[in-house]
């Protein structure tokens, strides 16, 4: 246990809909990233949030947008739902703190929730 | 871009039999390399991790990895699979993004079945 929740487990929605995905980081990581996971495939990167602003984006569409609050929980909406949207999505927390050495502390463990999946019919 | 290529889809081994999963990299300088483990209906569990240093870096549940520059790979082995081992496994990189943060680029997997 990482101590990363997700909510809902599991969602169904209808083509051209739009779904609120929330997160719950660990306690005392500011830093929360999304990634997509089809089926069969390797995660992908969605974006990155520290301190309620976004850090760094993948190759997804405006459609896909996120909100990171205060207590650095996290959601992630998706609207005009398509069919191929349908995978399980997984945030990700870390502490990320600033350093000497850029590259050393530039990487913190991300610790992953157990996602929502996501079905569009 | 970095990236990580896992040649092997599928891979089914006897219980008690040794493991290596292999992973392939693409970057130019030393990269940050990691293992993860998916079972179903799980989140993604951080098993191993290279940063520099140690060429064979030890992990949880009894697996290593060893980073082979001249090969760039970073294969994962385990001397003696458990049935409980069966799951999906993960190679990734760590990309820094242009806003200071960081992202996990994962290959597509390898799906590890267990005879007993």
């Amino acid at each position: 246990e990482t101590g990363v929740t997700q909510s809902p487990t599991h969602l169904i929605k209808t083509r051209g809909q739009q779904v609120t995905l929330r997160c719950s980081s660990q306690s005392g990581h500011n830093t929360v990233s999304w990634y997509q996971q089809a089926l069969g495939q390797g995660p992908q990167f969605i974006f990155q949030y520290y301190r309620e602003e976004e850090n760094g984006r993948g190759n997804f569409p405006p459609r896909f947008s996120g909100l990171q609050f205060p207590n650095y929980s996290s959601e992630l909406n998706v609207n005009a739902l398509e069919l191929d949207d349908s995978a399980l999505y997984l945030c990700a927390s870390s502490l990320e703190v600033s350093g000497d050495d850029p590259w050393i502390s530039s990487y913190n463990e991300q610790f992953f929730g157990p996602g929502t999946r996501l079905t569009v019919l | 871009a970095q990236s990580v290529t896992q040649p092997d889809i599928h891979i089914t081994v006897s219980e008690g039999a040794s493991l290596e999963l292999r992973c392939n990299y693409s970057y130019g300088a030393t990269p940050y390399l990691f293992w993860y483990v998916q079972s179903p209906g799980q989140g993604l569990q951080l098993l191993l991790k290279y940063f520099s240093g140690d060429t064979l870096v030890q992990g949880i549940k009894g697996f290593e990895a060893e980073f082979k520059r001249s090969q760039s790979s970073f294969n994962l082995r385990k001397p003696s699979v458990h049935w409980s081992d069966a799951a999906e496994y993960f190679c990734a990189v760590v990309t820094i993004l242009t806003g200071g943060g960081n992202k996990l680029t994962f290959g597509t997997g390898t799906q590890l079945k267990v005879e007993l």
